[in-house]
């Protein structure tokens, strides 16, 4: 059974520029939530996707948005980067809805804006 | 107030040490409960689920308390390898997702 892959694992931009990063669910989990950890912080909830559909948004702006994909893997979109989007991202997925006890995280993507 | 307020530490305690974590949420709907445990530059994972009742996992107990709002985590007989940060984690009521608190820094010294 493969756990959570996200690629990138380490990427760096510039400010304004927009950046994807890709999660590949654990398999037989359908359900992918999306984190953004900032240095020093616990990770804040994103949003969430379920059979393809937004689930769930945290308080982060439109400039966030996502994609599931039939096989249930999932990208991360965020446009006119800002230096504070700097974090890593760390993808989860679950077997069923909500599931939470069994959310698997993968190792994130560390993103640095300059 | 933050929705989930922990000790940031760091904790230092010499190996076989007992140490008590701290945890406050502040939605008195919240309906689950979990303490999580992220090593250095690491991903977050489960270390055990918090139970009214309280839990325990070999050196772990946790404990929840919901008329103070209140999550704890006793680690007895520290072992150099439970050096980690550990996230408590509070579901609100009738929503997805999960809310974490900014973690506790633990470093077992020999």
């Amino acid at each position: 059974e493969t756990g959570v892959t996200q690629s990138p694992t380490h990427l760096i931009k510039t400010r304004g520029q927009q950046v994807t990063l890709r999660c590949s669910s654990q398999s037989g989990h359908n359900t992918v939530s999306w984190y953004q950890q900032a240095l020093g912080q616990g990770p804040q909830f994103i949003f969430q996707y379920y059979r393809e559909e937004e689930n769930g948004r945290g308080n982060f702006p439109p400039r966030f948005s996502g994609l599931q994909f039939p096989n249930y893997s999932s990208e991360l979109n965020v446009n006119a980067l800002e230096l504070d989007d700097s974090a890593l991202y760390l993808c989860a997925s679950s077997p069923r809805f909500p599931g939470a006890n069994v959310l698997t995280f993968g190792a994130g993507s560390r993103l640095t804006v300059l | 107030r933050k929705e989930v307020e922990q000790d940031p530490g760091p904790f230092n305690v010499p190996e076989g040490a007992t140490v008590a974590f701290n945890c406050t949420y502040s939605n008195s709907a919240s309906q689950s409960f979990f303490w999580y445990r992220q090593d250095c530059r690491k991903e977050p994972k489960l270390l055990m689920s918090v139970y009214s009742s309280g839990n325990e996992d070999g050196r772990f107990t946790a404990q929840l308390n919901r008329a103070s709002q209140y999550i704890s985590l006793l680690i007895r007989d520290s072992k150099l390898s439970d050096s980690a940060t550990y996230l408590c984690v509070v579901i609100p009521y009738n929503n997805n997702d999960m809310r974490f608190g900014a973690g506790t820094r633990l470093t077992v010294k020999p």
